[in-house]
């Protein structure tokens, strides 16, 4: 059964450093989606992929936060510089169409920064 | 905007017991909603969703407009139920439609 595939799955890190994850996709789902999770609470959303296009990233911190998914397959989140706050899993998500079809998730990235 | 509660952070009860996990939402428009769960070691996955109106692993959902609410329901709790549950809302948010999810309930089913 396809899966979506995360690394790493841990990464630990100083504040300042700056970190990326990488997610691959089941192969043939359109959309894309980041997630953060602070222990205690929910997923939340940082960014959506439509193929390559970013169709809603309103709740990425910009000023230090970037993805990309250049050829509409496999994306990278990028951290940079990394602050004590974002300790936290990313998640990385995906499904066929949008986010009222079913989303199949990843394993995730536990995050550390010191 | 869109939110989710779920105001029971943890729950307990004892297997054959009935069990039932709360959801609210508000949302202005018309609601999409959805059940997912995380059972321990295991990715996050979907349970079910109110339009599809099916029982999965016992469990059903109903959505109540008037009060706004998703609660899920099983009538004889298992201990392999035991597991993180997360309502979720998928609505319109700017220009995207976008899923937004409670704080999650951990189910804890005694023998």
């Amino acid at each position: 059964e396809a899966e979506v595939a995360q690394s790493p799955r841990y990464k630990i890190t100083e504040k300042s450093q700056a970190v990326a994850f990488w997610c691959d996709p089941i192969s043939g789902h359109a959309t894309l989606y980041w997630y953060r999770q602070i222990l205690g609470q929910g997923p939340e959303l940082l960014v959506q992929f439509q193929d390559e296009s970013v169709v809603d990233d309103s709740q990425l911190p910009k000023d230090r936060f970037s993805a990309e998914r250049l050829k509409g397959v496999d994306s990278t989140l990028k951290i940079q510089p990394a602050e004590l706050g974002d300790s936290a899993m990313y998640l990385c998500a995906s499904s066929l169409y949008g986010s009222t079809d079913t989303q199949y998730f990843g394993p995730g990235t536990r995050l550390t920064v010191l | 905007a869109q939110r989710v509660t779920q105001p029971e952070k943890l729950l307990s009860v004892f297997k054959g017991a009935p069990v039932e996990l709360k959801c609210n939402y508000s949302y202005s428009g018309s609601p999409e909603l959805f059940w997912y769960v995380q059972y321990s070691r295991q990715r996050l996955q979907l349970l079910l969703r109110h339009i599809s109106r099916e029982s999965i692993k016992g469990f059903t959902a109903d959505l109540n407009k008037g009060e706004t609410s998703f609660h899920l329901k099983k009538p004889f709790a298992q201990e392999e139920d035991s597991a993180m549950y997360y309502c979720a809302l998928s609505g319109v948010t700017g220009s995207a439609r976008q899923l937004t999810f409670g704080s999650g309930t951990q189910l804890t089913v005694l023998p």
